[in-house]
C-alpha cells in the first residue's frame, strides 16, 4: 500500500547549521507530496508541497524537489534557526473517487540550538 | 477568524466517562478528518468524511463515534473512555477535486487526558 518513510529523529543543530531531512514514498498513480510543521503546542501546518514529478516547493527559506526515480521528497534548509525548532512530517495524498486520502510519516523532531 | 477550529482545547476525565470534541471549518472544504497523535507524535488517521457521508473508517473501536451535521462540521464522540485514549485529536479539512489533491489544513488540537 502507499506509505512515507522518513528520517528517525530527534535532531539537534547548531543556528546556521545545514538541514536535510530525508523522505521517501511508496505509491502508485500520481501522488502529491507535502512537508508539514507542527509547532510546540499547535497544530500541523503546510510548509511547502508539490504536486508532480520535479516541482520544487518551497518556504520560509526551506525546499524540497518532488523526485519520481528516487521516490523522495527531502526537506532541506541552508541556515537553521532556534525558530525552526519544532516536528516536522512528510505526506503525500492521492485523489480518489470518495475523496483526498493523506498519508504520514512519523515525524522527525528538530532541536536547534544557539 | 480560524479556518478550522476545536472545542475544548483541553480535556480531562476519568475512565469509563463519556466525552465529546467539536470541529467546525470555514473554508468551505467538503472533506472533513480525525487524527489521532499520541506521544511519540505519530499521526493516526480514525475517520474521514466527504460531504457528510463516511469515507474513512480505520480500526477504531466502536467506542469513537464521529457525527457530521453538516459540510463545515464533524464531531467525535468517545464512550467509556480507557486510558489508552489519552492523546491529542486533531480535526482536518480539504477541498476535494477529482484528480488533484488539496492540501489538509488542521485545527489546533484537543488534548485529552483520561485518569
Amino acid at each position: 500500500g502507499d506509505s512515507v518513510t522518513q528520517m528517525e529523529g530527534p535532531v539537534t543543530l547548531s543556528e546556521e547549521a545545514f538541514l536535510t531531512i530525508n523522505c521517501t514514498y511508496t505509491a502508485t498513480g500520481y501522488p502529491s507530496l507535502f512537508w508539514y510543521v507542527q509547532y510546540p503546542g499547535e497544530g500541523l501546518q503546510l510548509l511547502l508541497k508539490a504536486t508532480k514529478a520535479d516541482d520544487k516547493g518551497s518556504n520560509k527559506g526551506f525546499e524540497a524537489t518532488y523526485r519520481k526515480e528516487t521516490t523522495s521528497f527531502h526537506l532541506e534548509k541552508g541556515s537553521v534557526q532556534v525558530s525552526d525548532s519544532a516536528v516536522y512530517f512528510c505526506a503525500l495524498s492521492k485523489s480518489t473517487n470518495t475523496g483526498n486520502q493523506f498519508y504520514f510519516g512519523t515525524g522527525t523532531s528538530l532541536t536547534v540550538i544557539p | 477568524d480560524t479556518a478550522v477550529s476545536q472545542t475544548p482545547k483541553y480535556l480531562v476525565t476519568q475512565m469509563g466517562n463519556d466525552k465529546s470534541i467539536k470541529c467546525e471549518q470555514n473554508l468551505g472544504h467538503d472533506t472533513m478528518y480525525w487524527y489521532k497523535q499520541d506521544s511519540k507524535k505519530f499521526l493516526k488517521i480514525m475517520f474521514s468524511y466527504n460531504n457528510k457521508e463516511l469515507i474513512i473508517n480505520e480500526t477504531v473501536p466502536n467506542r469513537f463515534s464521529p457525527k457530521s451535521p453538516d459540510k463545515a462540521h464533524l464531531n467525535l464522540h468517545i464512550n467509556s473512555l480507557e486510558l489508552g485514549d489519552s492523546a491529542v485529536y486533531f480535526c482536518a479539512s480539504s477541498i476535494w477535486t477529482s484528480g488533484a489533491t488539496g492540501e489538509l489544513f488542521f485545527g489546533e488540537g484537543s488534548r485529552l487526558t483520561v485518569l
